[in-house]
């Protein structure tokens, strides 16, 4: 079975603190694909990330980062230096090659004050 | 950004009416794939497509129905709308999921259905 929680409903902070939305995932296979969208108000849903199980590496893109620890089963997501403009919901899912498609989490909601 | 449209993007029906939601791609994808968002519940996948006239169900397909005539069109049928899919209806499109891994999928914009 394959199953993605984001255990943080919902998550406040204040502009730019830094925040991390976790992701732990369950799979028995042994290649997979993980991956963050973000979906603002306006409610589209925008990609962000793509990772495979045999890449662990670190990535860090402009404010954003991600943290992937086969070990743990975990693929978080960091936002440094928190903006407004980063309130959205944000989902981890996991793809592998015995599905067929995406298993989402149920997303977290960050929301970030003035 | 990818191709992707969604048609209607917003419709009120009563219960027991046939619905069809449309989405249209112009990135030639071979995957399609439609969801449901519902809150608490994340995305779930309802129907996918493999290719022209190759579908097949996913989590929450009772009550739906799919057809895929053509590449760029993939068609969510609600035969008798009921007010349990009452949700926002989201297309997305892949362009492979074999050999090179899965890539990334694209969403359409959505579709906010209200059934009364």
């Amino acid at each position: 079975a394959q199953k993605v929680t984001q255990a943080q409903t919902e998550i406040s902070v204040v502009e730019k603190e830094d925040v991390t939305l976790d992701c732990v995932y369950e799979t028995r296979d042994t290649t997979y694909y993980l991956f963050w969208y973000k979906q603002p108000p306006s409610g589209e849903l925008v990609f962000l990330i793509r990772r495979n199980s045999f890449d662990e590496q670190n990535e860090i893109s402009g404010r954003y980062s991600w943290n992937f620890q086969k070990s743990t089963s975990s693929f978080n997501f960091t936002i440094t230096a928190s903006q407004v403009v980063d309130s959205a919901v944000y989902f981890c899912a996991l793809f592998s090659n015995s599905g067929y498609a995406l298993n989402f989490g149920k997303g977290t909601s960050l929301l970030v004050t003035p | 950004d990818a191709g992707i449209t969604q048609s209607p993007r917003h419709k009120v029906t009563e219960t027991g009416t046939p619905v069809t939601l449309r989405c249209h791609q112009t990135e030639n994808h071979r995957y399609m794939y439609w969801y449901r968002q519902d809150p608490g519940h994340g995305l779930r996948l309802i129907h996918y497509s493999y290719g022209v006239k190759d579908t097949d169900k996913g989590e929450v397909s009772d009550g739906y129905s799919v057809s895929r005539s053509k590449t760029e069109d993939f068609l969510l049928t609600l035969e008798s709308a009921t007010s349990s899919q009452t949700s926002v209806y989201f297309c997305a499109i892949s362009e492979s999921q074999s050999s090179g891994g899965a890539n990334e999928q694209f969403f359409g914009p959505g579709t906010r259905l209200t059934v009364l």
